[in-house]
């Protein structure tokens, strides 16, 4: 079974800076998907950026990037020049070949500081 | 991205009562539907994987005969929860995933959720 783990259950950032929430997984498979999430205090879930196990470079989504190391199986989720708007919650998940089911970290809530 | 629907978004029912909840995605077809419950400050907990024209299938330990879903059309799944409860209210999410050739690729979009409480 996977396992995703989020080590950091709140973050302050100031506005304008840059931020990463960490995020380690554990599989055996050598097929996977990772992908974060965004959860603002309105419940809805806010797809924001995907790595894929066979990927080479690093996914990048505007101020969103993703730092895979996959022998170290992280994939921590980098948010350039913070913004108020960034508050939220923010969950790194990970499928694998076999059923495209997602399974998700604890979550980290990132508070931006203005 | 895609986009997924929800409805209702807030829902107070008593208790005994039955409660639908839908879930459409709007501009593409999904083949498979999840249905995900989470409580105050804590993760997404997947109950169920909803397949268009065939059975649900249930995670470990979520009563099939309580959450009914059933997954009539490429668009539309429902969930249903009978005879609620107060331990029933929760937050209702559904994904829906977009068919691609490669399973784990494949991003699933989110609806923007359901608050039930039960009284």
């Amino acid at each position: 079974a996977q396992k995703i783990t989020q080590t950091q259950p709140g973050m302050f950032v100031q506005e304008k800076e840059a931020v990463t929430l960490d995020c380690t997984y554990d599989t055996s498979d050598q097929s996977y998907g990772l992908f974060w999430y965004k959860q603002p205090s309105s419940g809805e879930m806010i797809f924001l950026i995907y790595q894929g196990s066979y990927d080479e470079q690093n996914a990048t989504e505007g101020r969103y990037s993703l730092n895979f190391q996959k022998a170290r199986k992280s994939a921590n989720l980098v948010i350039s020049a913070s913004q108020l708007g960034d508050s939220a919650m923010y969950f790194c998940a990970s499928t694998i070949n076999a059923g495209n089911m997602l399974t998700f970290g604890g979550g980290t809530r990132l508070m931006v500081k203005p | 991205g895609a986009v997924v629907s929800q409805h209702p978004s807030r829902v107070i029912c008593k208790s005994g009562t039955s409660v639908k909840i839908e879930c459409r995605s709007l501009d593409f077809q999904a083949t498979t539907m999840f249905w995900y419950r989470q409580f105050p400050k804590q993760s997404l907990m997947l109950m169920a994987t909803s397949n268009e024209g065939s059975k649900a299938t249930y995670e470990q330990g979520v009563e099939k005969d309580k959450f009914l879903i059933n997954h009539a059309s490429l668009t539309l799944s429902t969930l249903t929860v009978t005879s609620a409860h107060p331990e029933d209210s929760s937050f209702y999410i559904c994904s829906a995933r977009v068919h691609g050739v490669v399973l784990f690729q494949e991003t699933q979009y989110f609806g923007p959720g359901t608050r039930l409480l039960v009284l």
